[in-house]
């Protein structure tokens, strides 16, 4: 069975960094694309990116600017980092397995997200 | 980028009867070298994360229930929920998977009538 745990900072100020890890158990860690999505309080799904055990990388371009997602097959963990956050990134912050077909993915497995708040 | 547009917003529906969410993409997720239209579902209720429902527009993920099914193609698809029961209330989404950027429907609040 896989599973997603996933872990990170749930308080930031204004202009810091946010910075959360994911750790695959289970299943295979290679064939699949590592997502990060996320959701603002009450509202909907937005698809930070992902990355491969390769180390490829696709961003989603309206946060690609602050975005870092990194990996680390040796563990089975991926991670996100958010650079200069404002009160606009708090949010769920959820990490999931991307299953491809075509140039992009379906998420069949998630973590249990990460409530990250942004407040001075 | 591929926009995805769900109707309705929220859908009240009585036990027993049959509720259709629809999903409209921006462009068409039908890829051409197998015939498959890239578009899922997800059901998320409070509190938890979503649930990968349906893919390829009508497959169902194993382990979800058959009275859930998906149709369509081209741009224009939809969920059926065939007899609705009360662990049905939930948001559902749809979501591209034919190109990045990934993107979500803005989501259909299901509710008991």
């Amino acid at each position: 069975q896989v599973q997603l745990q996933q872990w990170g900072a749930g308080l930031l100020k204004p202009s810091e960094t946010l910075s959360l890890s994911c750790a695959v158990y289970g299943g295979s860690f290679s064939g699949y694309y590592w997502s990060w999505i996320r959701q603002p309080p009450g509202k909907g799904l937005e698809w930070i990116g992902e990355i491969n055990h390769s180390g490829n990388i696709n961003y989603n371009p309206s946060l690609k600017s602050r975005v870092t997602i990194s990996i680390n097959t040796s563990k089975n963990q991926f991670s996100l980092k958010l650079s200069s956050v404002t009160a606009a990134d708090t949010a769920i912050y959820y990490c999931a397995r991307g299953v491809r077909g075509a140039a992009a993915g379906r998420f069949d497995y998630w973590g249990q997200g990460t409530l990250v708040t942004v407040s001075s | 980028d591929i926009v995805m547009t769900q109707s309705p917003d929220s859908l009240a529906v009585s036990l027993g009867e049959r509720a259709t969410i629809n999903c409209k993409s921006s462009q068409s997720v039908l890829y051409s070298s197998n015939n498959e239209n890239y578009l899922a579902w997800y059901q998320q209720k409070p509190g938890q994360p979503p649930k990968l429902l349906i893919y390829w527009a009508s497959t169902r993920e194993s382990g979800v229930p058959d009275r859930f099914s998906g149709s369509g193609s081209g741009t224009d698809f939809t969920l059926t929920i065939s007899s609705l029961q009360a662990e049905d209330v939930a948001v559902y989404y749809c979501q591209q998977h034919y190109s990045t950027p990934v993107n979500f429907g803005q989501g259909t609040k299901l509710e008991i009538k």
